[in-house]
């Protein structure tokens, strides 16, 4: 399955197949991004990052994606599970105001059995 | 290893009280952000502290809103004279330091009822 940024809030995906989640940012002087995974009633839990100076990076069943020419960044989720669902944010920052993460609105991802 | 402490989850005051919010970082943390969080909405900025300093409150309403992170205890985010608006779920995140290789990482949340 696979969301297209804010327009489809919600993404529902069969178990075992690809999640996709895209975020489209706005301020190109951004040079760090974040997914945070949100669960009901629990803090935003940290998945992967990347720096604007890659173009690709992978985790554990995650691989985050980043084109700074369109100002889009996506998360693949790998072989979904249960679990992984979820309220899913992608977070910006810049250099000249690290601590300062700018958040998007989320997408809620729904995985059926 | 702790994670992020935050307390208490649940808080309810009524208009014109004071909220106080309590954050122990993770072991090893010096830096400390807070967060705003509606209902079906993104997280918001607040501020940003370390030790005893803010580095950035670009975020924080300029009025009954403070934060503290003293040398010792938990950093404290306080809102005096509390109104209905203020009802939300605050977050406290994190960090070793500065850096993409020092990402922010969250508690569980304060969530704010004003009756």
């Amino acid at each position: 399955g696979e969301s297209v940024g804010l327009h489809l809030p919600t993404l529902s995906v069969q178990e075992g197949d690809n999640s996709i989640i895209n975020c489209a940012y706005s301020n190109s002087a951004s040079d760090y991004f974040i997914w945070y995974k949100q669960e009901s009633g629990k803090g935003p839990q940290f998945i992967i990052d990347i720096r604007s100076n890659m173009d690709k990076r992978q985790g554990q069943r995650v691989t985050v994606l980043l084109n700074k020419t369109v100002k889009h960044l996506s998360l693949q989720i790998a072989a979904t599970q249960p679990g992984d669902s979820a309220v899913y944010f992608c977070a910006e920052s810049r250099t000249d105001s690290w601590g300062k993460l700018q958040f998007g609105a989320g997408t809620q991802v729904v995985v059926t059995p | 290893n702790a994670g992020v402490m935050q307390n208490p989850r649940h808080l309810v005051r009524r208009r014109g009280q004071e909220a106080r919010l309590r954050c122990s970082p993770m072991k090893g943390h010096s830096h400390v952000y807070w967060y705003r969080q509606l209902p079906e909405e993104g997280l918001k900025f607040m501020v940003y502290l370390q030790k005893e300093n803010i580095i950035d409150e670009s975020g924080m309403p300029k009025e009954r809103f403070s934060a503290e992170f003293p040398k010792e205890g938990p950093s404290i985010l306080r809102i005096q004279q509390v109104v209905r608006g203020d009802s939300a779920a605050y977050f406290c995140a994190s960090s070793a330091g500065q850096g993409s290789n020092q990402p922010q990482h969250f508690g569980d949340g304060t969530r704010l009822s004003i009756l």
